[in-house]
């Protein structure tokens, strides 16, 4: 059974320190990994999709990387600031006839000005 | 194009009513997955839906939850006899593709609260 385990729960950084966020997951076999970011009381935006074939995709100041046979992905954040107070969240498609997403439990970003 | 489109985004319930959720998915996307977070939890699958057909619902309560996504208009989740424990904040996605190869587009979700 797929786990995804996310570290650390919560950050605190302050204003345009670069960060790491880490996401772990149990079975290899994965289709595609998904970033996200939720804001308080709203739904999710979607970040980054990396393909199981892929090792990395970047968006503006966000790089996503992914190593399927150690089963990891990190969400690197360059210059962060005040806005990208959030918690982010590592999802795992597991292919199969849905490929429906599995979730980690998420890391709470405080960016302080 | 207007993304996912989720109502009500606020529902309070009171014990043994009926609780109907809206998601209509982006445009061109026939593809439907709704979730549940429960406080302090993270996202977990429900149900997985194309149009008039339920394809996964393996995370879905045995009891009192039913999923349908009709030929015309929108998903529906619908659960019957709410009690205290299904509060909870239920996302829809959707997807043009069987699996997400473009990504999964969320919803900002219906916070259903039993009273």
């Amino acid at each position: 059974k797929q786990e995804v385990t996310q570290i650390p729960a919560a950050l605190s950084v302050p204003e345009g320190e670069n960060l790491v966020l880490n996401c772990s997951f149990t079975d290899s076999a994965i289709y595609n990994l998904q970033w996200f970011r939720q804001d308080p009381g709203k739904g999710l935006t979607s970040l980054l999709l990396i393909q199981s074939s892929q090792r990395e995709q970047t968006s503006g100041r966000l790089n996503a990387s992914l190593d399927k046979s150690s089963g990891r992905s990190t969400l690197y954040i360059a210059a962060s600031q005040p806005g990208d107070s959030a918690t982010y969240l590592c999802a795992v498609g597991g292919g199969g006839a849905t490929n429906k997403l599995i979730f980690g439990t998420g890391t709470l970003l405080a960016v302080q000005p | 194009n207007a993304g996912v489109m989720q109502n009500p985004r606020h529902l309070v319930r009171r014990r043994g009513q009926e609780a109907r959720l809206r998601c209509s998915p982006m445009k061109g996307h026939s593809h439907v997955y709704w979730y549940r977070q429960l406080p302090e939890e993270g996202l977990k699958f429900m149900v997985y839906l194309q149009k008039e057909n339920i394809i996964d619902e393996s995370g879905m309560p045995k009891e009192r939850f039913s999923a349908e996504f009709p030929k015309e208009g929108p998903s529906i989740l619908r659960i019957q006899q709410v009690v205290r424990g299904d509060s909870a904040a239920y996302f829809c996605a959707s997807s043009p593709t069987r699996w997400g190869d473009n990504g999964y587009t969320f919803g900002s979700g219906t916070r259903l609260t039993v009273v």
